[in-house]
């Protein structure tokens, strides 16, 4: 069974304060993994997708690693419009076809002025 | 641009009682979900389709229905409402394929009392 672990479970920076979140997978045949933010009441909104170790992604502040064992979300210098909850999930399965997303918990994530 | 519209936002249920959240994309695509998401569980899949008239069981399937008669739509049927249904329900949508960027509407608020 696919397992997605996030942490921390919640992280508080100061503005300028940078920082890294953890997502730890399991999966039998990573297809991709892919990196959500999820503001308060709303859904969650795609910010990246990495499919082979070694490989990074960058947007503003926010830069996305991949191991064959876990994701890092560094966050530089966050802004407080960076709080948020983001949200890690891995697609899994060897040939055919498997669509679906198995997703951690999250990591809240507020960053005071 | 819409992308994945949920209807309605919010609604309160009794016990035993039935309703159905509706699910609107204009990006044809032909891969649509369904998940819930508890305080402090992640997204859990519920069922999903690759393409009208083809479903399947997710994770978390008890006590719910679905179907796809047309590419835009993709209801969820909630027979016989029960309190352990109370969550949010967030409908998402994809091209599927290598990429499978999965797109998500606003949510549905649902408490059953």
């Amino acid at each position: 069974e696919d397992q997605v672990t996030q942490s921390p479970e919640a992280l508080r920076l100061q503005e300028g304060e940078s920082s890294s979140l953890n997502c730890s997978y399991t999966v039998s045949g990573l297809r991709g993994l892919f990196w959500y933010r999820q503001d308060p009441g709303k859904g969650p909104e795609f910010l990246f997708t990495l499919y082979s170790a070694g490989e990074e992604k960058e947007k503003e502040r926010l830069k996305a690693t991949l191991t064959k064992k876990e994701s890092f979300l560094h966050i530089t210098a966050p802004k407080p419009e960076d709080s948020a909850t983001y949200l890690c999930a891995v697609q899994a399965g060897s040939g055919g076809s498997n669509y679906k997303l198995t997703f951690g918990k999250g990591t809240l994530l507020t960053v005071n002025p | 641009n819409a992308g994945v519209t949920q209807t309605p936002k919010f609604r309160i249920l009794k016990i035993g009682q039935s309703m159905t959240l509706q699910c609107t994309q204009d990006m044809n695509h032909n891969y649509m979900y369904w998940y819930r998401q508890d305080p402090g569980m992640g997204l859990k899949l519920i069922y999903y389709s690759v393409g009208a008239g083809i479903t399947d069981k997710g994770e978390v399937p008890n006590g719910y229905n679905v179907s796809r008669s047309t590419t835009e739509d993709f209801p969820l049927r909630l027979e016989l409402a029960a309190p352990s249904q109370t969550s949010v329900y967030f409908c998402a949508s994809s091209y599927g394929g290598v990429k499978n960027i999965q797109y998500f509407g606003a949510g549905t608020r649902l408490s059953v009392l």
